[in-house]
């Protein structure tokens, strides 16, 4: 079975510009979440998305926007690019509505913001 | 705020040796504490701790979680330069926080020959 994949892998955008980063979770997993990690930094949340639904929300601001599809694939949309917004975008998904499961991670965005 | 702090952030020893891993949280409806291998990219899953006191084990990889104090340890016994990483630990919260997870710094663990 395929792990989580992301698109694209690398990314150089400058300030200023929109980004859209893309994620298929694995087969069967319905919940899709987002990280951010900074470099030395721990990942940290940005959006959680199940069954299409928003569910939760970090502290990021509103030019952050994400969205799941019918076949629980997942956009993230970032606008108006700042230099802090370079950093690796992670994408993980899990079954979540059973008792104990794992959340698996895809290999990550790098973003560049020049 | 909650909260999830891992000490040391950097640990370098050679092979061998048996390193501990700290990780402390302050996480309102705590659900579960998870600990990840993170070499160039994607973290990986290594263990979940849901219960106090059960040790999860895989070869030479253990950890345990101790709820009243609100920590838990990675240790790793007879280290090899693959084991060379930043380990993460994160923990899960339960109802409107179920499945996010909040993650600290990570623990830089570099192995020499």
């Amino acid at each position: 079975d395929a792990g989580v994949t992301q698109s694209p892998t690398h990314l150089i955008k400058t300030r200023g510009q929109q980004v859209t980063l893309r994620c298929s979770p694995i087969s069967g997993h319905k919940s899709v979440s987002w990280y951010q990690q900074v470099l030395g930094q721990g990942p940290q949340f940005i959006f959680q998305y199940y069954e299409k639904e928003e569910r939760g929300r970090g502290n990021f601001p509103d030019r952050f926007s994400a969205r799941q599809f019918p076949n629980y694939s997942s956009e993230l949309n970032v606008n108006a690019l700042l230099l802090g917004d370079s950093a690796l975008y992670l994408c993980a998904s899990s079954f979540l509505q059973a008792e104990f499961y794992e959340q698996y991670f895809g290999p990550g965005t790098r973003l560049t913001v020049t | 705020e909650d909260k999830v702090v891992q000490s040391p952030l950097s640990l370098v020893v050679h092979e061998g040796d048996t390193v501990t891993l700290n990780c402390s949280y302050e996480v309102t409806n705590f659900r579960s504490l998870l600990w990840y291998k993170q070499e160039k990219k994607a973290p990986t899953f290594l263990f979940m701790l849901t219960s106090s006191g059960i040790e999860r084990k895989s070869g030479r990889l253990s950890s345990i979680l101790d709820k009243k104090e609100l920590f838990s340890i990675l240790n790793i016994t007879a280290t090899q330069t693959g084991d060379s990483a930043v380990y993460l630990c994160a923990v899960e919260g339960r109802g409107s926080t179920l499945g996010r997870l909040y993650f600290g710094r990570g623990t830089q663990l570099t192995v020499w020959p």
